[in-house]
């Protein structure tokens, strides 16, 4: 069975903070992938990150870096210098990379408001 | 590529009443998947499809739901009777086997109101 965990419900920051999502998983497979979706007020589900399971390499994307570690089962997203418009409920996802169940396993989002 | 569609964007009805939602998955995709979001329960998947084929409706509620493929750009959701309970925002997504390391592209959603 697959599980994702995200234990920050909601976070509140004031703006040009840095913020650290957490995101902890579980599974048994050796092959997976890790997402991180963003979830804005607008209410639509847009793609942020994927990570191969064979890929521990961290990734910086402007504002936004992923810090997977297979070691403690974590892919944790930090945003730098937050901003009003981060504002958004965050959801990190499992995927089995192989020939079995195809269906993304979500963990239940942070919501993280940015104030300004 | 116009992405996910999903028809209609709100619906509001009457508790006992019928309830179908549409989605037109991306062209070429061939899994499609139906997932309930509720402040509860969050992201949970009802459904999804292979080639039209239904592979998993484990996460199908009850009797009441079900949920067709009739061809490759089509797919409803069906809630017969509708309940208060099954409020709740209702994604499509679809996906290319050869690419699901992509994930998903999902559509907007329909938001469902059972009165």
């Amino acid at each position: 069975a697959q599980k994702v965990t995200q234990a920050q419900t909601e976070i509140s920051v004031v703006e040009k903070e840095d913020v650290t999502l957490d995101c902890v998983y579980e599974t048994r497979d050796t092959t997976y992938y890790l997402f991180w979706y963003k979830q804005p007020p607008s209410g639509e589900l847009v793609f942020l990150i994927r990570r191969n399971s064979f890929d521990e390499q961290n990734e910086i994307s402007g504002r936004y870096s992923w810090n997977f570690q297979k070691s403690t089962s974590s892919f944790n997203f930090t945003i730098t210098a937050s901003q009003v418009v981060d504002s958004a409920v965050y959801f990190c996802a499992l995927i089995r990379s192989d020939t079995g169940r195809r269906a993304l396993t979500f963990g239940s989002g942070t919501r993280l408001q940015v104030q300004p | 590529d116009a992405g996910v569609i999903q028809s209609p964007r709100h619906e509001v009805t009457e508790m006992g009443q019928e309830v179908t939602l549409r989605c037109k998955p991306i062209s070429g995709h061939d899994y499609l998947f139906w997932y309930r979001q509720t402040m509860m329960r969050g992201l949970e998947l009802l459904i999804y499809f292979n080639n039209n084929v239904p592979i998993d409706d484990s996460g199908m509620p009850e009797d009441r739901f079900s949920a067709k493929m009739p061809n490759a750009s089509f797919s409803t959701l069906k809630i017969q009777p509708s309940e208060p309970r099954d409020s709740a925002v209702y994604f499509c997504a679809s996906s290319f086997s050869a690419h699901t390391s992509y994930g998903y592209t999902f559509g907007s959603g329909t938001r469902l109101t059972v009165v």
